[in-house]
């Protein structure tokens, strides 16, 4: 157990909705990065939050967004929903957002895009 | 940029033989290096981690990783594979400045140990 919790465990949606997922980071963790496991695949950074304020973004499109609170807890937002945004989504905690510093991560969110 | 590459996606032993998981890097400066473990339909847990402090990194489970700089690789042992091993490990190196850190993972190796 990392300390990480996500919300919901699953979720089913059709294309052209939109989705919020949830995710409280670890005590202590100011750090929040988001990754997207499509299936049989690594895990792909989307976007992390140091702080409340974006730090660092992958090759995602603006139809990804996210938000930090001031409780360091987070939330990725995914509009006009694809076939392909079908994956697990990861969020990962960190003390702060350095090279080194280890992320724990929470155990997903599955969501199908039908 | 960085990447990871695994060599081999599946990778089969027997209880009690050697366990070896392969990844090599590519980075333009020194890397941090990351093995994590995933195990059905559910997050991914740190093995153990690269910072330069030492090049023979011991993890949890009695797994550890040689850092080997002219290779450019940070293979994973463990002596004596355990049912208990059978998951998905993946490979990662952080793309990191000193200011932030996002993860680049391998495609991941699934490991399996027969009886």
């Amino acid at each position: 157990e990392t300390g990480v919790t996500q919300s919901p465990t699953h979720l089913i949606k059709t294309r052209g909705q939109q989705v919020t997922l949830r995710c409280s980071s670890q005590s202590g963790h100011n750090t929040v990065s988001w990754y997207q496991q499509a299936l049989g695949q690594g895990p792909q950074f989307i976007f992390q939050y140091y702080r409340e304020e974006e730090n660092g973004r992958g090759n995602f499109p603006p139809r990804f967004s996210g938000l930090q609170f001031p409780n360091y807890s987070s939330e990725l937002n995914v509009n006009a929903l694809e076939l392909d945004d079908s994956a697990l989504y990861l969020c990962a905690s960190s003390s702060q957002g350095g090279g080194q510093e280890t992320q724990y991560f929470g155990p997903g969110t599955r969501l199908l895009v039908l | 940029a960085q990447s990871v590459t695994q060599l081999g996606s599946h990778v089969s032993v027997s209880e009690g033989a050697l366990v070896l998981l392969r990844c090599n890097y590519s980075s333009s400066v020194p890397p941090y290096l990351f093995w994590y473990v995933q195990y059905p339909n559910q997050g991914l847990q740190l093995l153990l981690k690269y910072t330069s402090a030492a090049t023979l990194v011991k993890g949890i489970n009695g797994f550890e990783a040689e850092f080997k700089k002219s290779e450019t690789s940070f293979h994973l042992t463990k002596p004596s594979a355990h049912m208990s091993d059978a998951a998905e490990y993946f490979c990662a190196v952080s793309d990191g400045n000193g200011s932030q850190g996002n993860l680049i993972f391998g495609k991941g190796t699934k490991l399996s140990v027969k009886p």
